[in-house]
């Protein structure tokens, strides 16, 4: 079956510490979006990328890191620089130009940092 | 992006139709009408969208008044599982830039369906 998968469901880490959140897509897709959502909060936008080896912030790119090095794989770091990662991560894709907004959404991952 | 409002929270009957409404009165003549629901600790799921005409799919229909200015998403016969967060948010089409793909999810309408 296509889709997206996001490993692992949940996460735990301790303050300072780098993490790095997995994201593949089997759908051929061209572009992949992070998402960050807060407890009763819509998401909003880390970083996301076009085409392979190219990438752009989002609205809250400070402390994160992205790499695109296969179109199918699109992971993101969070960074010891990162204020509050304690959050639900979701990764998502779509064709690309056109039909950019209709994006498919992995299963997410819940990062708890202590 | 134009910016929407939906009410907080509805109720809706088992096998009744769900509708959902969604203010948009700022929107553009560019600016299409995206519809997903997030059912809880999910990934959200694209429902449908629709520029001017009235779509519909095999999970919903979205209704979208003449002036553009608001919406409804119809769930024709919903079920227990229909129960979530649904987001209507506006996208301006063909967006290049610092804008391609961004969703900006608001708060949402919590849809409650009850047996």
């Amino acid at each position: 079956d296509g889709g997206i998968t996001q490993s692992p469901k949940y996460l735990f880490r301790k303050e300072g510490q780098n993490v790095t959140l997995s994201c593949e897509q089997n759908l051929n897709h061209d572009a992949m979006y992070w998402y960050r959502q807060d407890p009763g909060q819509g998401l909003r936008l880390i970083y996301y990328s076009q085409i392979v080896n190219d990438f752009q912030k989002g609205d809250i790119a400070e402390g994160y890191s992205v790499s695109r090095e296969k179109k199918e794989s699109f992971p993101l770091t969070v960074t010891s620089a990162q204020k509050n990662p304690t959050a639900f991560y979701l990764c998502a894709s779509s064709i690309g130009q056109g039909l950019a907004y209709e994006q498919y959404f992995g299963p997410g991952t819940r990062l708890t940092v202590t | 992006d134009a910016k929407t409002t939906q009410p907080t929270s509805m109720d809706c009957a088992e096998g009744r139709a769900a509708n959902l409404p969604c203010n948009h009165s700022t929107i553009s003549g560019n600016e299409y009408v995206y519809w997903y629901r997030q059912i809880h600790s999910q990934g959200p799921q694209y429902i449908i969208h629709g520029l001017k005409n009235n779509e519909t799919n095999e999970m919903a229909s979205l209704i979208i008044t003449e002036d553009r200015k608001s919406s409804t998403l119809i769930l024709p016969h919903a079920t227990l599982r229909d129960t979530a967060v649904y987001y209507c948010i506006v996208v301006l089409a063909n967006a290049g830039g610092t804008s391609y793909g961004k969703l900006t999810f608001g708060q949402g309408t919590i849809l409650t369906v009850h047996p």
